[in-house]
């Protein structure tokens, strides 16, 4: 069974703090997904990552793929109260396009 | 364009009882998936269709659940009889038939809670 450990679970910070929230996994993966949920809502899709040490950058979010593509990381720079959410990562594997293995996610706080 | 929707957001019912959950894609995806995550634990895989044909049921916990998906429209997934494990939040998603950057769009999930 594949799984993905994210760390840490829980992160509370003030606004204008910098934020590295972990995502690692003894398997390797075809890519990887982020994903942010807010109460009520399902998960929204951030970004994917395929290529092994590839990084994404979308505003103040950076994310990172492994080279190995077992890991990956997200970092938030200067964070936002609008960035307040569960972030998950979420992996394909074997080929699959469609079958996501999900972490149980970082449940981020900024405070103003 | 609508997203994907589901029905109902919330549900209480007895141990014992029959829920049966709602899931309206997007207009055109043919792929629909549900996924469940119970308190505590992570979001897991239960199946995934192809217009109406299952693909992939393996992550379905046992025989009291049984998705379809007539016509390839919507789909419904139905636990019977309920037990007090499966209580948790049902998503579902739907993608394009060939998804453009793996997106899979998720609704906003059936909350179910067996008592």
């Amino acid at each position: 069974t594949q799984l993905l450990e994210q760390s840490p679970q829980f992160l509370s910070i003030q606004e204008g703090e910098n934020l590295t929230v972990y995502c690692n996994s003894s398997s390797v993966f075809s890519s990887l997904q982020w994903y942010r949920q807010e109460p009520g809502e399902g998960p929204v899709l951030l970004v994917t990552v395929v290529t092994g040490g590839e990084v994404k950058k979308l505003k103040r979010l950076t994310f990172q793929f492994g080279d190995a593509r077992k890991d990956s990381s997200l970092h938030i720079t200067a964070a936002q109260p609008g960035d307040t959410g569960l972030y998950l990562c979420a992996g394909f594997s074997g080929g699959s396009n469609y079958k996501l293995t999900f972490g149980k996610g970082t449940l981020l706080t900024v405070n103003p | 364009e609508a997203g994907v929707t589901q029905f109902p957001s919330h549900s209480v019912i007895e141990k014992g009882q029959t829920v049966t959950l709602r899931c309206d894609p997007i207009s055109g995806h043919d792929n629909l998936y549900w996924y469940r995550r119970v308190m505590g634990k992570e979001i897991k895989f239960l199946l995934h269709f192809v217009k109406e044909s299952k693909q992939d049921e393996s992550g379905m916990p046992n025989n009291r659940f049984l998705a379809e998906r007539t016509g390839g429209t919507y789909s419904t997934l139905k636990v019977q009889p309920a037990e007090l494990e499966d209580s948790g939040v049902y998503f579902c998603a739907s993608s394009p038939r060939f998804p453009s950057g793996n997106t899979i769009y998720f609704g906003e999930g059936s909350w179910l809670t067996v008592v």
